[in-house]
């Protein structure tokens, strides 16, 4: 089984919509988490750190589900320019490992 | 700032050839990453260190990859004898030891094609 999965899309979604990924993660040890968005032919870039309380920035919303063990990710309004790969990656900080999801990907269509 | 440095962006080469894939990281980055992206396998972390010292090489396909951290601001992955299957985007990434200490910055990436 995979330490980190996502499903990878496409989400196909117009312009205005909202749309929201999860990505589930295996080990209960995982202690940080977080969105990178990779455009394509690019490198991935930090999108939001998530915290456990769930945090806003703009248009996007993170949460933290412990208990059921994954991640969501929230945008709102969506836009051409959202189109790109979601990337979740979660951090086991005790034995500095860091795994990536396989991404999902967004197309916003006009 | 400077982010991420590598070089060369791009790379195309002949099987069996030695391909060397250079890093420098964001000053003061005390973590540097090597991860290899495909379409198959999406992205994979090679090796990791920390201040210098190869903390975790689980990643590192075979024998014929190696990655060395001479000092804080230099590191090479090289692959010897390159091969076909080892087509894809090398990533170098770095993070600090702040408040945002995992979070990796990465470079724009080495697109390597062997041939």
């Amino acid at each position: 089984r995979k330490e980190v999965e996502q499903d990878p899309g496409p989400f196909n979604v117009p312009e205005g919509a909202t749309v929201a990924f999860n990505c589930t993660y295996s080990n209960s040890a995982s202690q940080s988490f977080f969105w990178y968005r990779q455009d394509c032919r690019k490198e991935p870039k930090l999108l939001m750190s998530v915290y456990s309380s769930g945090n806003e920035d703009g248009r996007f919303t993170a949460q933290l589900n412990r208990a059921s063990q994954y991640i969501s990710l929230l945008i709102r309004d969506s836009k051409l320019s959202d189109s790109a790969t979601y990337l979740c990656v979660v951090v086991y900080t005790n034995f500095n490992k860091f795994y990536f999801g396989s991404g999902t990907k967004l197309n916003v269509k006009p | 700032d400077a982010g991420v440095i590598q070089s060369p962006r791009h790379e195309v080469t002949e099987m069996g050839q030695e391909v060397t894939l250079r890093c420098k990281p964001i000053s003061g980055h005390n973590s540097l990453f090597w991860y290899r992206q495909t379409m198959m396998r999406g992205l994979e972390l090679l090796i990791y260190f920390n201040n210098n010292v190869p903390i975790d090489d689980s990643g590192m396909p075979e024998d014929r990859f190696s990655a060395k951290m001479p000092n804080a601001s230099f590191s090479t992955l090289k692959i010897q004898p390159s091969e076909p299957r080892d087509s894809a985007v090398y990533f170098c990434a770095s993070s600090g030891t702040s408040g945002r200490a995992y979070t990796q910055y990465f470079g724009p990436g080495t697109r390597l094609t062997v041939l």
